[in-house]
């Protein structure tokens, strides 16, 4: 199983410029989330969907859209890059019921130049 | 709101030797507790769990007891090997809100030499 996939691995952004993460997890997950990791920082919520359709905002959504068209993939998307938003971006998806596990993919390291 | 404090690293142990990470948390309701580890160059995975008080949750040798009255789920391991070497994140999530949602704390770095 490929679990949660994120794409790309690495990407080098210029201030003002947009982007998308992409995620797609196989495992017919209803919950999905984004976080972003800071040194120091630990995980922060980003925004999270329950379910396709479905979204809202976490600890620390400015800045950032997305979307859950299906319930596959949850796209990130960064409208105008700025230079606080050079983190490292993990996406992660979980059943969305009883005890909360969930599954994380690899990262996707960007840099706001 | 929920919060997790855990202990702050980085933490360095040579081989073998006895490991505990501090984690105390404040939540409303009753949370279910967790242990993600991250690897070098990996995302988070799930390294154990309890659901209730008194629960303990184990895997791969690591521990942490679930408890009520000290707001506590500390991570402990009898004899930590080089490839423990990782960071750690202790977090809850709050089942009786039906919230979905996690709450990290801020992860501690674990060395290992051999």
């Amino acid at each position: 199983n490929a679990g949660v996939t994120q794409t790309p691995k690495f990407q080098v952004l210029k201030t003002g410029q947009s982007m998308t993460l992409q995620c797609a997890q196989d495992m017919n997950h209803e919950y999905m989330s984004w976080y972003r990791q800071d040194p120091g920082m630990g995980l922060r919520l980003i925004h999270y969907s329950v379910g396709a359709g479905i979204t809202d905002q976490g600890e620390v959504p400015n800045g950032y859209n997305v979307s859950r068209s299906t319930t596959e993939d949850f796209p990130l998307r960064l409208l105008s890059a700025a230079p606080s938003q050079t983190s490292v971006y993990f996406c992660a998806s979980s059943y969305g019921q009883g005890v909360n596990i969930q599954y994380f993919g690899a990262g996707t390291r960007l840099s706001v130049l | 709101g929920n919060s997790v404090t855990q202990m702050e690293g980085p933490v360095t142990l040579s081989e073998e030797a006895f490991l505990t990470i501090n984690c105390t948390y404040t939540a409303t309701g009753y949370p279910s507790l967790f242990w993600y580890v991250q690897y070098p160059g990996e995302g988070l995975q799930l390294l154990l769990k309890a659901t209730k008080a008194d629960d303990k949750g184990s895997n791969k040798g690591f521990e942490a007891t679930y408890r009520k009255e000290t707001t506590s789920f500390h991570l402990e391991k009898g004899s930590v090997q080089v490839s423990d070497s990782a960071v750690y994140f202790c977090a809850l999530s709050d089942a009786s809100g039906g919230s979905e949602k996690l709450v990290f704390g801020k992860g501690t770095k674990l060395t290992v030499n051999p």
